[in-house]
């Protein structure tokens, strides 16, 4: 089962940020925040990821609370094209257990 | 550069066939990975291979499946007697190693009729 809870659903409007936010209470030490999103009829594209830092790369910023139980992946200007799933998955970095475990995820939708 | 790369991008075949399912990973990954993706629903993971470790198959749904990557490169993914409930888009993805981000290509969708 995904170790994680997500909302739904969640609009927000073009050129806004959008802030999805995700918890993981039960996350270990050696586990990793993941980011990802599935636009449909695509594959799922990786966005980001963290450990206890607060990432940001050219796609996203991702903020992960001091306790680790939660985080936030924000998307700074959202444009229509950022429409989509968003997954938040916990993963083990290292050992036999690198595969994702994807939840329900929060769809997304960026409007006009 | 080139990405995860999947053929055919659609199948149809008749229930009781068998089908074959082809995955390209990105050049000097050793990680890869099988998904399936039912309508409206989530991934749901089916087998992982880490370069020469014995693959984790404990998604595999059943014995009518199975996967082999040769090489450490090419993987192909083989349902033997399909069944309706097989239909889905089944996606691969690849990674640099079990730590790195996972990179998926676009699914084949698979249709039994």
């Amino acid at each position: 089962d995904a170790k994680t809870t997500q909302p739904p659903s969640m609009d927000c409007a073009e050129g806004r940020a959008a802030n999805l936010p995700c918890n993981h209470s039960t996350i270990s030490g050696n586990e990793y925040v993941y980011w990802y999103r599935q636009i449909h009829s695509q594959g799922p594209q990786y966005i980001i990821h963290g450990l206890k830092n607060n990432e940001t790369n050219e796609m996203a910023s991702l903020i992960i609370t001091e306790d680790r139980k939660s985080s936030t992946l924000i998307l700074p200007h959202a444009t229509l094209r950022d429409t989509a799933v968003y997954y938040c998955i916990v993963r083990v970095a290292w050992g036999s257990q690198g595969n994702l475990i994807f939840g329900k995820g929060t769809k997304l939708s960026v409007k006009p | 550069g080139a990405g995860v790369s999947q053929s055919p991008s659609n199948k149809v075949t008749e229930k009781g066939k068998d089908v074959e399912l082809r995955c390209d990973p990105i050049s000097g990954h050793t990680a890869l990975y099988w998904y399936r993706q039912s309508l409206g629903q989530g991934l749901e993971f089916l087998i992982y291979f880490q370069g020469n470790s014995a693959p984790d198959k404990s998604g595999l749904p059943s014995d009518r499946f199975s996967a082999e990557r040769t090489g450490g490169s090419v993987s192909t993914l083989t349902i033997q007697r399909t069944q309706q409930e097989d239909s889905a888009v089944y996606l691969c993805a690849s990674s640099l190693g079990p730590a790195s981000p996972l990179h998926f290509g676009n699914g084949t969708r698979l249709t039994v009729t």
